[in-house]
């Protein structure tokens, strides 16, 4: 079944830089993959998502790329600002696992003031 | 609006009572889950709904007792919890089971004494 990692486990970075998070997929038939923001005390909130027929998506200052080849997707942040503090999760998913989420093990960005 | 509401926000229970928690959701979404989320961890899939009938039960103890009244609730009862079922339990819907965008609500965190 598919299999998810992501990278860093933990990233701090100083207000106004940029951010980027790793995540690697194992199977090759996913075609779906979403990034979730989770707050403290919070749920996970849908940020960016992208599918397998783009390389790339933007939304203001987030972005994801997307390596087929490679099989890695990423989530860029520029202009990093202290509320986007939080744990990000990467996730992919297809049909055959019956669109299920298979989550990333999260990565807690910290924006240094 | 992507809003689901989830309650009670906070819940402490014996290991011998029976509590309920609840879901609700009013964007049409004819899919519904229950995921539960362990400190620092990605959310596990419990249960997903599909046009009110379980379709997934991710084997799941039977402590754990999922209800859906209509499309728009979602329920969880709870009976002879472990307190290693602490955790923030998370309410989640898409369009249907087989649209990739799952939203979530805020989460009820339950603590088992």
């Amino acid at each position: 079944g598919e299999n998810v990692e992501q990278h860093p486990s933990t990233l701090s970075v100083q207000e106004g830089d940029s951010a980027v998070i790793k995540c690697t997929y194992s199977d090759s038939a996913s075609n779906y993959f979403p990034w979730y923001k989770q707050e403290l005390g919070k749920g996970p909130q849908l940020i960016i998502d992208i599918r397998s027929n783009v390389g790339e998506k933007k939304d203001q200052r987030i972005a994801v790329t997307l390596n087929k080849t490679a099989k890695h997707f990423s989530l860029h942040i520029t202009e990093t600002q202290p509320e986007d503090s939080a744990v990000y999760f990467c996730a992919a998913s297809d049909r055959d696992s019956n669109y299920q989420l298979i989550w990333g093990a999260g990565t807690k960005l910290i924006i240094k003031p | 609006d992507t809003e689901v509401t989830q309650t009670p926000k906070h819940l402490v229970m014996g290991m011998t009572n029976k509590k309920s928690l609840k879901c609700e959701q009013h964007m049409g979404h004819r899919a519904m889950y229950w995921y539960k989320q362990k400190a620092k961890k990605p959310p596990e899939l419990m249960f997903v709904y599909s046009y009110e009938k379980l379709s997934i039960n991710e084997s799941v103890p039977s402590r754990f007792s999922p209800e859906c009244p209509n499309s728009s609730l979602l329920n969880l009862h709870l009976h002879a919890l472990q307190p290693e079922d602490s955790a923030l339990y998370l309410c989640a819907s898409s369009q249907d089971w087989s649209s990739y965008e799952q939203y979530f609500g805020p989460g009820t965190r339950l603590t088992v004494t």
